[in-house]
């Protein structure tokens, strides 16, 4: 399994609050995805890395930021949580740009906001 | 846009019997597409790729699934069904190039294997 951990995997929080989720690898995998998977929705991407400091957006960025300062870690901030925003979020890293390459996923973070 | 669609949201099927899961697509060129599982709680695993070349692909765990240009499908098979198959399954097409691809997923197709 590649290298990839989601940290927190459960968090409950309230709505307005900011959130900050992490996704680590250990893989020196140049590409990072953050993902939000929604029934009937599958999964669809927030936004992705293509490189330290180097992101862009997704189809659902709205409400979310994310940083990328080191090539294994890759945050994603909700700043304002809203009730919408409740998801499980997925990591995923390839280590050339997809399609081409294959993505490997993390485990997951279910968040709740209240 | 390109898109997935998967037909069934739900599919229940005897241990031991056939599995055939639909997938359909749309995309103008030749599309990457893959397919991947989901157990419960647990992240994504991908069980098959297509690129080029044989339309036929063989994938871990007994999976394989066909590409039909002339159908826009993709659909996944398995021969017979174990217990352990019982997972939500997302088709998904790959598009883009250079720092800007994408994967795009189905809204997945939850299997439930009956004893």
């Amino acid at each position: 399994d590649a290298g990839i951990t989601q940290s927190p995997r459960h968090k409950v929080t309230e709505t307005g609050t900011p959130v900050t989720l992490r996704c680590h690898q250990t893989e020196n995998h140049r590409y990072m995805y953050w993902y939000r998977q929604d029934p009937g929705h599958g999964l669809r991407l927030i936004h992705y890395s293509y490189g330290v400091k180097d992101t862009d957006k997704g189809e659902v960025s709205d409400g979310y930021s994310v940083s990328r300062s080191k090539t294994e870690d890759f945050l994603l901030t909700l700043e304002s949580a809203t009730s919408s925003q409740t998801s499980v979020y997925f990591c995923a890293i390839s280590e050339r740009a997809v399609p081409r390459d294959t993505q490997y996923f993390g485990p997951g973070t279910r968040l709740t906001v209240l | 846009a390109q898109s997935v669609t998967q037909p069934d949201i739900h599919i229940t099927v005897s241990e031991g019997a056939s599995l055939e899961l639909r997938c359909n697509y749309s995309y103008g060129a030749t599309p990457y597409l893959f397919w991947y599982v989901q157990s419960p709680g647990q992240g994504l695993q991908l069980l098959l790729k297509y690129f080029s070349g044989d339309t036929l692909v063989q994938g871990i765990k007994g999976f394989e699934a066909e590409f039909k240009r002339s159908q826009s499908s993709f659909n996944l098979r398995k021969p017979s069904v174990h217990w352990s198959d019982a997972a939500e399954y997302f088709c998904a097409v790959g598009q883009g190039s250079g720092n800007t691809g994408k994967l795009i997923f189905g809204q997945g197709t939850t299997l439930q294997v009956k004893p």
